[in-house]
């Protein structure tokens, strides 16, 4: 079975640092784009960036360029999202998801994620 | 970045009814949409790609068209299954961005 496993719940204090996960399995981690996507409290969908495993190519959304950093270890089938200073704003589900075209450029994609982490939350509270 | 400005926010439907959700591009995005469903607590499920393919598995009441600025996603005989929250995504530029979502309620 296709999956993305996320990390548990997290609750830090303001100014702590903090690093997610997304573990894959049953298929070829490196061959598929992977993305973070966030969901602040009762809001919409927001797209922070996208990693390719096999390379660690990288793209973010500007919203998010700076904030936050995304990698990933094929060796491990594992993606990463990782803040070095969190905000109570930073309050939010993290979602990672796969991207369902197998693509070199992701200019090249449909864009469509087809598979989904169960999503990770992140309290930032003092 | 390109804003996706979805219509009705919410709207309230029978089990059996068509319904259709809207969305609109702040410029022309050739077919470089997807339909996203979300229900309460779980992850979002991908529906439909570029603009009118049906994701694997996805039942074939849920379709989707339109080219250029406005797309939409209808379901047809809705179930009691379908009732959750709607997204749309554009993926013509990144940053890729997401309409605000359409939640669908039982009436």
């Amino acid at each position: 079975e296709v999956q993305l496993v996320q990390s548990g719940a997290e609750v830090k204090k303001p100014g702590e640092s903090l690093k997610i996960s997304c573990t894959a399995s049953g298929y070829s981690f490196p061959t598929y784009w992977i993305a973070w996507v966030r969901q602040m409290p009762g809001k919409g969908l927001e797209w922070m960036g996208i990693i390719s495993p096999a390379d660690s190519d990288t793209k973010y959304s500007p919203s998010f360029q700076g904030q936050v950093t995304i990698s990933a270890d094929k060796s491990i089938s594992t993606a990463y999202l990782q803040w070095s200073g969190l905000q109570a704003s930073d309050t939010a589900m993290y979602y990672c998801a796969r991207l369902r075209d197998v693509v070199v450029v992701v200019s090249a994609s449909s864009g469509a994620f087809d598979v989904w982490g169960q999503g990770t939350t992140v309290t930032v509270s003092s | 970045d390109i804003q996706m400005t979805q219509s009705p926010s919410s709207l309230s439907a029978s089990v059996g009814d068509r319904v259709t959700i809207t969305c609109r591009a702040s410029q022309s995005i050739s077919r470089y949409v997807n339909w996203y469903q979300q229900k309460p607590g779980k992850a979002p499920k991908l529906l439909v790609y570029a603009a009118s393919s049906l994701q694997s598995g996805v039942p074939s009441r849920f379709s989707g068209s339109g080219s250029g600025t406005d797309f939409t996603l209808t379901i047809s005989n809705l179930q009691p299954e379908d009732f959750a929250t709607y997204y749309c995504q554009q993926s013509f530029n990144t940053p890729w961005t997401f309409g605000q979502g359409t939640k669908v309620e039982i009436k």
